[in-house]
Parts: structure tokens; sequence; C-alpha cells
């Protein structure tokens, strides 16, 4: 059973540029979670999203960034016009389908580090 | 929300020597898991765990919820063991459900 996919795994993008990330959940998960590590800091949760849907966007700030999960294909998180503090790790994880108010193991995927010049 | 404190933020073993890594949270929890990031930046999921004890190998952890702390134990440490042991946890509230609140982890370093 392959694990979290993310891709790309290293990107560069100059100043004003766009990026696009990429993450394929474990096959039959169907939540999906962006986290993003700043350099020497812990890990920051941005959005979770299921197919189709954006459960909690709490975490994303509110320019440039936007995330979707839809009902073909992988979750991308996407940041427009790139800025210098864009630059971090950017991680997705999934996790089975749960009920309401069930939780469950959350993988973690190798995670993007976005670079930006 | 939910704070999380790790202790302690940084460590120095020996090989061989035993460890143990505490993570203190301030709110009850659905969900706690321990992650290892290794040197290469991979968050690797060692234990979920909301409550009791677990062991895996030479790691076990122990979380006693309703005093709202976890332990992560290291028995005869390994220099593969060296990186950043991050401790999650997460609440399902409102419109909170889901996402993981991390502690700020604690660095170990593992000499041969």
């Amino acid at each position: 059973n392959a694990g979290v996919m993310q891709n790309p795994r290293h990107l560069v993008r100059r100043r004003g540029q766009e990026a696009r990330l990429r993450c394929s959940p474990m096959k039959g998960h169907s939540h999906v979670y962006w986290y993003r590590q700043l350099p020497e800091e812990g890990l920051k949760f941005m959005v979770y999203l299921q197919k189709e849907n954006i459960i909690d966007e709490s975490g994303m700030p509110k320019e440039r960034f936007s995330a979707e999960f839809p009902k073909e294909g992988p979750s991308i998180l996407r940041i427009q016009q790139v800025v210098r503090g864009d630059s971090a790790a950017y991680f997705c994880a999934s996790s089975p389908v749960l009920g309401e108010w069930d939780t469950d193991t959350q993988y973690f995927g190798p995670g993007t580090r976005l670079t930006v010049l | 929300g939910i704070q999380v404190e790790q202790s302690p933020p940084d460590l120095i073993l020996q090989e061989g020597a035993n460890s143990t890594l505490r993570c203190n949270f301030s709110d009850s929890v659905n969900n706690l898991q321990w992650f290892h990031q290794n040197p290469w930046g991979q968050l690797i999921n060692l234990f979920y765990i909301p409550s009791g004890t677990k062991q895996n190998g030479r790691l076990s952890a122990t979380t006693v919820a309703t005093e709202r702390y976890s332990l992560l134990y290291i028995s005869s440490s390994q220099t593969t063991d060296s990186g950043v042991y991050f401790c999650a946890v997460e609440r399902h509230d409102y419109n909170q459900g889901g996402k993981l609140i991390f502690g700020q982890g604690t660095e170990l370093s593992v000499k041969p």
C-alpha cells in the first residue's frame, strides 16, 4: 500500500511566480490535511479537506493561498505571487473515512520543499 | 486553542543510553500522535496514542489523558534515533475537528 505521495519534492520559484504543490492520499483515505514548516520552526496546520469540500481553512493565510481536493485527482495547494517568506517545507497528510467524532492516525507525505529566490 | 509543550527542547545522549521525552497539553484531546522527523526532513509516525501505553521495539509511549501529558521512552538509543521528536494533538470542537496541533519538538542527538 503506497504511502502519501507529494510532488514535486523540491520546488524553486522566483518572487511573483506561482507554486503548485500536489498531494495524493493513501489508498482508501478521503481526508487530506496540509501543514507548513517554516525554517527552524514546528509544523503549523493550514487546511483540512475532504473530496470537493474545504472543512477547515483556519490556518490558511488570507491572501495568495488556496487549496482544493477535486473528485478526481490529487489535492492541490496553490500559492500565487510567491514571496521569500513562503519558503518552507509543505507537508500533506491523509486519514481514512471516519465517523463525525472519530479520529484516526494521520499519515504524512515526504513534503515539498519550496524555495523562493 | 490548545497549547502543546514539549520538554526538554534539546537532548544529547551517548549511544546505548535511555531517555524520556515529555509532552504536556492544556485541554482534553481526541487524538495524540508522536512523530520522528529524521535529518532528511521526513516525518515518521511513531505512535497514535490518545490514551494508554504502546510499545514498538525500543520505543514505547504512555498517555495519561486525565492528567494531560504523554511520555515517549527511547531505550538503548542508536545514532539513527537522532532528529526531532514531535508530539501533536487533535481536539474535536465545532469547526476544529481534524487538525493536529504540534509542539515545538525535542531535538535529540545521539553520539557514537
